[in-house]
């Protein structure tokens, strides 16, 4: 069964880096995934597309701060140099024949 | 640029039906699937139903199968989601998301909004 896995939560100062996970279920290692940022009372946004080798495409406007990483079945959205609009909920998306899937989301605070 | 702007959210009581509908421009319409995804009060992120780019090949979240029908009109670029037998567990905020490919799925890289659906007596 396809399943994405996230930490419910993770914090940060202002100005830090931080880098989030979403985890594949066994057996999907090689599956691309998509980050999404949601902020507060906002419709999401599309980060970038993540495949297992660590290439990822951007979404439109998304700043350098914002970089994908990969490495077995963990799938990694590192934020650098952390400003207050960061502080969101992040969610992974993964896909396969006919199904999507959402992971349970990180909420980030920005200390 | 990509706009993608949903309607027809409202409230309704349990096991009656609603339409939403998703206009949307900035892109070639009938090259892209289109997805449906909702996020109860509170929740994460669930996703619906995807349509892909001619509409013939639609999938649905195990939770909608049988009550919800998505289509797409491409000649006015629109995409609708029908809502039968409505449960109070189906009230959330429902986005409309366009996926990177015409078929199989890529990721979603846009999205909508999102229109309000409460289901309550």
């Amino acid at each position: 069964q396809l399943v994405l896995t996230q930490s419910p939560s993770a914090s940060a100062s202002l100005g830090a880096s931080v880098k989030l996970t979403c985890t594949l279920s066994s057996g999907h290692n090689n599956y691309a995934i998509a980050w999404h940022q949601q902020q507060p009372e906002k419709g999401p946004r599309y980060l970038m597309k993540l495949d297992s080798d660590g290439s990822h495409i951007k979404g439109d406007g998304i700043p350098d701060r914002f970089s994908g990483s990969s490495s077995g079945a963990e799938r990694y959205l590192t934020i650098s140099s952390l400003q207050s609009e960061d502080e969101a909920d992040y969610y992974c998306q993964t896909w396969a024949t006919g199904i999507q899937v959402f992971g349970g989301g990180t909420k980030l605070t920005v200390l | 640029q990509v706009q993608l702007v949903e309607s027809g959210g409202g409230v309704v009581q349990p096991g009656r039906s609603l339409r939403l509908s998703c206009a949307a421009s900035g892109f070639t319409f009938s090259s892209y699937g289109l997805h449906w995804v909702r996020q109860a009060p509170g929740k994460g992120l669930e996703w619906v139903a995807v349509i892909w780019y001619d509409g013939n090949n639609k999938n649905y979240a195990d939770s909608v199968k049988g009550r919800f029908t998505i289509s797409r009109d491409n000649s006015k670029n629109m995409l609708y989601l029908q809502m039968n037998s409505l449960r109070a567990e189906d009230t959330a905020l429902y986005y409309c998301a366009k996926d990177r490919r015409n078929e199989y799925g890529d990721g979603v890289d846009y999205w909508g909004q999102g229109t309000l659906v409460t289901v309550s007596s």
